[in-house]
């Protein structure tokens, strides 16, 4: 049983630009969750996709957008990326009602 | 607006003592509450939850207690390792459209003093 896979690790971005992060679900989940965490604060809840359809948004603007595979991977993307937008994306899978499993993490830095 | 809070960004314990975490809550619709640990560069683990109809949930070194009428919940941890020094996460299930979203707070970074 695989967890969860985030790439990249790291990635730096000019303000203005446009970045793809990526996520491949554990095994057997077809639920996927997009946070947020800043430095020093608690991951913040962006969206969430099952089986491909969007079903849930926190308060982010539309420039943060996503799309969810039929293998269950997912994908966020980020548009005229913001100096602010520098932070911890972290993605988790899960089934439908089961617990949530992360993966470490795609750090991006917007300079 | 912040739903759910950790208001000690840091904690320090001795050894084999005992760490309390603390978390309160505002939001009553919230009906499930979960504990993650966080050590850096890997992604927050799950480590004990508890349901709203309970208000204790025991596992090992790790106990969960919850006041629903003071809307606040804390982790026990006892005796308290090196190993178990990281950010604690308090989070809570809640709904978000037709998504059950998990809402955080901010973390206490345990350490754990050998």
């Amino acid at each position: 049983e695989t967890g969860v896979t985030q790439s990249p690790t790291h990635l730096i971005k000019t303000r203005g630009q446009q970045v793809t992060l990526r996520c491949s679900s554990q095994s057997g989940h077809n639920t996927v969750s997009w946070y947020q965490q800043a430095l020093g604060q608690g991951p913040q809840f962006i969206f969430q996709y099952y089986r491909e359809e969007k079903n849930g948004r926190g308060n982010f603007p539309p420039r943060f957008s996503g799309l969810q595979f039929p293998n269950y991977s997912s994908e966020l993307n980020v548009n005229a990326l913001e100096l602010d937008d520098s932070a911890l994306y972290l993605c988790a899978s899960s089934d439908r009602l089961g617990g949530y499993t992360f993966g470490s993490g795609t750090r991006l830095t917007v300079v | 607006d912040q739903q759910v809070k950790q208001n000690s960004p840091s904690l320090s314990v001795q050894e084999g003592r005992i760490s309390i975490l603390n978390c309160d809550y505002t939001n009553s619709m919230f009906d499930y509450f979960l504990w993650y640990k966080k050590y850096p560069a890997e992604g927050p683990t799950f480590l004990i939850s508890i349901s709203s109809i309970k208000d204790k949930n025991e596992d090992g070194r790790f106990t969960v207690f919850l006041n629903k009428s003071a809307k606040h919940l804390s982790l026990h941890i006892v005796p308290s390792q090196p190993g178990d020094s990281a950010v604690y996460f308090c989070a809570a299930f809640g709904e978000s459209g037709s998504a059950r979203q998990l809402t955080f707070g901010s973390g206490t970074q345990l350490t754990v003093l050998p």
